[in-house]
Order: C-alpha cells, then sequence, then structure tokens
C-alpha cells in the first residue's frame, strides 16, 4: 500500500509569491491534516478536510488557504509569501476525521527568500 | 486550550541503554495518544497509538503507557540502538484538537 507522498519536496519562492502544495493520501483515507513546522514552534497545525470540506483550522492568517478533491488529494495553498513562512510543511492521513491514527507525508520544506 | 511538553528535551545514551521518554498533557479528556518518530528533515512515522481506553501499547522494543487521570504517557526503549536516534514526539487527540508536543531529541551512541 502506498504512503502518503507531498509534492513539490523542496520550493524556493520569493517574498510576495504564492504556492501551492499537493498530498495525496494513502488509498482509502478520507482525512488530510496539514501542519507547519518550525524549529521554534513545533509542528503547528494548519487545517484538517474530510470529504472535501474543512473540518478543523488552527491559529493562521487568511493567507492560507487549502482544499480537498473527490478523490481525496488535497492542496494547500499560501499566498504573498513572507519570510516566516520558511518551514516543513507535513500532511497527514487518516482514515477518517478526528481522533484516528495518521499516517505522515515526507514533508515539502519551503524556503522563502 | 490543551498543552503537551515532553521531557526532556533532549537526551543523550550510550547504545544498549533502557530509556524512558515523558509526554504530558494538561486536559485529561483525550481520544487517544500516538507516539511518533521524525529523523532530520523527514516527515514523522507513527510507532504506537494508545486509545483512551487503554493502559499500554507494545510493539517489538518499545513500550507506550497512558495514564489518563495523571494526564501523562511514557514511552520505553528497551536495549537502545544507534538506529533509534531521531527525534520522539506525542499527539495527543481530544475532542476538537489534535496537539503534538514539541518532541524528545534523542542520540544513542555505539
Amino acid at each position: 500500500k502506498a504512503g502518503v507522498t507531498q509534492t513539490p519536496r523542496y520550493l524556493i519562492k520569493t517574498r510576495g509569491q504564492q504556492v501551492t502544495l499537493s498530498c495525496s493520501p494513502i488509498s482509502g483515507h478520507r482525512s488530510v491534516s496539514w501542519y507547519q513546522q518550525t524549529p521554534g514552534q513545533g509542528l503547528q497545525f494548519l487545517f484538517e478536510y474530510f470529504s472535501e470540506t474543512q473540518r478543523n483550522k488552527g491559529n493562521f492568517p487568511g493567507r492560507f488557504s487549502g482544499r480537498q478533491f473527490s478523490n481525496s488529494r488535497s492542496e494547500m495553498n499560501v499566498s504573498t509569501l513572507e519570510l516566516g513562512d520558511s518551514a516543513l510543511y507535513l500532511c497527514a492521513s487518516s482514515f477518517t476525521a478526528g481522533a484516528y491514527e495518521q499516517y505522515f507525508g515526507p514533508g515539502t520544506r519551503l524556503t522563502v527568500t | 486550550k490543551q498543552e503537551v511538553t515532553q521531557i526532556p528535551a533532549a537526551l543523550s545514551v550510550p547504545e544498549g541503554e533502557n530509556l524512558v521518554l515523558n509526554c504530558s498533557f494538561t486536559d485529561s479528556a483525550i481520544y487517544n495518544l500516538q507516539w511518533f518518530r521524525q529523523d532530520p528533515g523527514k516527515g514523522l512515522t507513527s510507532l504506537l497509538l494508545i486509545q483512551s481506553s487503554q493502559r499500554e501499547q507494545t510493539s517489538g522494543r518499545l513500550n507506550a503507557s497512558l495514564d489518563k487521570s495523571s494526564g501523562r504517557s511514557t514511552l520505553y526503549i528497551a536495549a537502545s540502538q544507534p538506529g533509534d536516534s531521531a527525534t520522539y514526539l506525542c499527539r495527543v487527540s481530544g475532542y476538537s484538537t489534535l496537539t503534538f508536543g514539541k518532541g524528545t531529541m534523542l542520540l544513542v551512541s555505539p
């Protein structure tokens, strides 16, 4: 069974640009969650999608948005990039929403210059 | 608001030692607790998941316990090996929240 895949693995962007990250969950999993990981703040929850609906949202500005497609694949978008957005962005999939076992992808390393 | 603390933040041990990593949480109303390991620059690998009704879970050399009433979980690693070197994170699932600790960075030297 294939694991969670994230593309691209690495990105370098300039301040003010926008970026879209993609996550494909494990086959049969319908929930996708996104996290931002930085050395100072650790893992911070961005949002969770289940059946194409945003179920939960963390405390991030509106520049961070996401969506989920009917095949459970999810995308995350960050607009008007800031230097502080440089981080490892991780997505996790689980069979259903809420407090279920999560499986993580390898992450996308975003560097904003 | 759920707060999750992991102690110690870093740990260095010689190969072969048994060790205990700690995870404490402030709100005992949880569904489950999951332990992960993370290698540098990589994603998280699930190790063990303990449901709120369980006291412990075991997988190979790993044993995780959960004491909901005291808000604590421990991850016991037996006979540590250099390949165990990684950051270990715990994640607590509440009724509407998923909260991670900041992790314990473990270094096992040969």
